[in-house]
């Protein structure tokens, strides 16, 4: 069975750096890229980036190009979204979902998500 | 940047036919996806490639394309089916995944 397991939810102020984890299993982590996409409080999704965990090939949108960093250990199987100057604007949840072979679009896989909050 | 232009609701009576649109520049080339996402919940895949239903998706879903508008339609609604639907494609280079702001189904 694939599942995407996310860390837990945090609590952090602005100004502080945080990293948080997606970890896959169930299927080949290298093979398959996987994606992150926040959702503010009472809003839509929105596309941050992806990766594939075989190369380490990363993609931003233009939004988040600068502010975060994704990255994959796949020696653990995990993926990473990583600020390193939290705002409180980046308050969220977060998911990571998994890409259907081959695409970088269609993601068929999520996790359970991970909310960021942060105060100023 | 790119972007998808969908209505923000829609409401239907149960039973009746739900069309949500979602308009694109980069339609027909890039594939048009759909999710649904009920409160509290992960987003689920409902439509894929344009009008593919993944396993366990009931009939009712499908989805179309016209030009540089695509469409999921959603018969015979039902009370389960009221939440948030997103469109999902990329821009013409393929490089950049975006969603659509989102609709909201209400099933009166």
């Amino acid at each position: 069975e694939v599942q995407l397991v996310q860390s837990g939810a945090e609590v952090k102020k602005a100004g502080e750096s945080l990293k948080i984890s997606c970890k896959g299993s169930g299927y080949r982590f290298t093979t398959y890229w996987i994606g992150w996409v926040r959702q503010m409080p009472g809003k839509g999704l929105e596309w941050m980036g992806i990766i594939y965990p075989g190369d380490s090939d990363t993609k931003y949108s233009p939004s988040f190009q600068g502010q975060v960093t994704i990255s994959a250990d796949k020696s653990v199987s995990t993926a990473y979204l990583q600020w390193s100057n939290l705002k409180a604007s980046d308050t969220a949840m977060y998911y990571c979902a998994r890409g259907m072979s081959g695409s970088t679009s269609c993601y068929t896989y999520w996790g359970q998500g991970t909310l960021v909050t942060v105060s100023s | 940047s790119y972007e998808l232009t969908q209505p923000p609701s829609v409401s239907v009576s149960p039973g009746q036919t739900a069309r949500i649109t979602c308009s694109g520049d980069a339609f027909p080339k890039q594939y048009s996806y759909w999710y649904q996402q009920r409160p509290g919940q992960a987003p689920v895949v409902v439509i894929y490639k344009d009008s593919e239903r993944p396993s366990g998706i009931p009939e009712r879903f499908s989805g179309s394309s016209s030009g540089t508008t695509v469409t999921l339609t959603i018969s015979g609604v039902q009370a389960e089916d009221e939440a948030d639907y997103y469109c999902q494609s990329a821009d013409n280079s393929g490089t950049y995944v975006v969603f659509g702001g989102g609709t909201k189904l209400t099933v009166l």
